[in-house]
């Protein structure tokens, strides 16, 4: 079974920079989401979707951050105008459904950086 | 708001030892709680979880959830250098979907 893949791998950015993060989730998942985990530090969720429908992203930047998932499969988080604060591993992970019971899938997580 | 605090921040043991890993959490209402592993450079990935107060044991690894002192700890006997990683604790409760992790605690296990 094909895991969470993400992508690009690692992104370095000048402040300013916008960037976007894709992720492709386990099929038949129908809970997304989006964690920001910086240096040696826990992940931190910043928003997730039940399908296409975006349940809470009350941690979600809205003035820089957007996340979007159009078709309840893959899914875009992007940056609009990086700031150093914002460097950190974006992790995506997906479930089988939003129950706090199931298991969370990790993709490998693009790894950013903004000079 | 569910705040989930991890102890120690690091440990380091040396291999065959009994380690022995803290997390306390806020919410009295929490009813889910997990422990993931993340070795560097890779994904968390989830190592046991517990819904109800006890102990649950998994190979050299066993799992203690205490809800009245909102205590969970995770002890791995006769630890491997493999065991080498950042081990995550999470809780869940009355929102769906939203588990909430502690800062981690790195451990790393000397041959």
């Amino acid at each position: 079974e094909a895991g969470v893949t993400q992508s690009p791998r690692y992104a370095v950015l000048q402040e300013g920079q916008a960037v976007s993060f894709w992720c492709d989730p386990i099929s038949g998942h129908d809970t997304l989401y989006w964690y920001q985990q910086p240096r040696d530090q826990g992940p931190q969720l910043l928003v997730y979707f039940r399908d296409e429908a975006v349940i809470d992203n009350s941690q979600l930047p809205s003035d820089r951050f957007s996340a979007v998932r159009p078709k309840g499969t893959n899914s875009t988080l992007k940056i609009q105008s990086a700031k150093q604060g914002d460097t950190a591993t974006y992790l995506c992970a997906s479930s089988l459904n939003w129950a706090s019971a199931e298991t969370l899938y990790f993709g490998s997580g693009t790894r950013l950086t903004v000079l | 708001q569910q705040n989930v605090q991890q102890s120690p921040e690091s440990l380091i043991v040396p291999e065959g030892a009994r380690t022995s890993l803290n997390c306390t959490f806020s919410d009295s209402a929490s009813q889910y709680f997990w422990w993931y592993r993340q070795h560097s450079g890779k994904a968390p990935k989830a190592l046991m979880s517990i819904f109800s107060n006890g102990e649950k044991e998994e190979g050299r690894f066993t799992i203690h959830l205490n809800k009245a002192s909102l205590h969970f700890s995770l002890h791995i006997r006769d630890s491997q250098p493999s065991d080498s990683a950042l081990y995550l604790c999470a809780g869940g409760g009355s929102a769906l979907g939203r588990l909430h992790f502690g800062a981690g605690t790195q451990l790393i296990v000397i041959p």
